[in-house]
């Protein structure tokens, strides 16, 4: 069975600061890892995938994350944040086999301030 | 490419009513994926179709909940005698089958059972 835990429900940082939203996973196969953002009443964005090869992601708006298989984590990061960088952002993890099904951490609400 | 569309976006239901949301895949997408998501809460998986077979479904997935994929196009999910612990935003995602595949999601459908 794989799981996702997002260490922070809430992370509040001012605007132009740098972020990271945390994320660790386990799984007993090798897995495909995910962060999606969600605007408030809308449906789930991609944002950065990684599925094999360099550990550094690059995605949209900014974002990127690393993926560390020894630490089983895959923390997203931007260096300087946006008011309308504001959103829910998930981590999920995928097989590469078998099972189709995402499974998600709870989130981590991003709220930037002015 | 238009993306994954869903209908209704918004659903007011009575309890004891049954409901029945749509979803349309991007056109290529072989693979339909239906997800629950409770506020507070990342999206769970209800169930996955390759085609119009329907090839996973979660314990989540209760016998009052149908879903169809009649000629591989779009899904329907069906919820009969709604209970207000139905409420939640009903999130439907498309992929192509490949090695390294990614899931792509609609607007969802946000149902409220009175």
């Amino acid at each position: 069975a794989q799981s996702v835990t997002q260490l922070d429900s809430q992370v509040p940082v001012f605007e132009e600061a740098p972020v990271e939203l945390r994320c660790n996973y386990s799984s007993s196969v090798s897995v495909y890892l995910f962060w999606y953002v969600q605007y408030p009443n809308q449906g789930l964005q991609l944002l950065l995938k990684y599925l094999s090869g360099s550990t550094l992601v690059k995605g949209i708006n900014g974002f990127e994350a690393e993926f560390n298989k020894s630490q089983t984590s895959f923390h997203l990061r931007k260096p300087s944040v946006h008011i309308s960088d504001t959103a829910e952002y998930f981590c999920a993890v995928g097989m590469d086999t078998g099972r189709r099904a995402l499974t998600f951490g709870s989130g981590t609400r991003l709220q930037v301030q002015p | 490419d238009t993306g994954v569309s869903q209908n209704p976006r918004h659903k007011i239901t009575k309890r004891g009513q049954n409901v029945t949301f749509r979803c349309d895949p991007i056109s290529e997408h072989n693979r339909l994926y239906w997800y629950r998501q409770t506020l507070g809460q990342g999206p769970e998986f209800l169930t996955y179709f390759q085609n119009e077979a329907q090839l996973e479904k979660s314990r989540l997935l209760s016998d009052r909940f149908s879903a169809e994929r009649p000629k591989g196009s779009f899904s329907t999910l069906e919820i009969q005698r709604t209970e207000q612990g139905d409420s939640a935003m009903y999130l439907c995602a498309s992929s192509f089958r490949s090695g390294q595949e990614t899931q792509y999601f609609g607007p969802g459908t946000r149902l409220l059972v009175l």
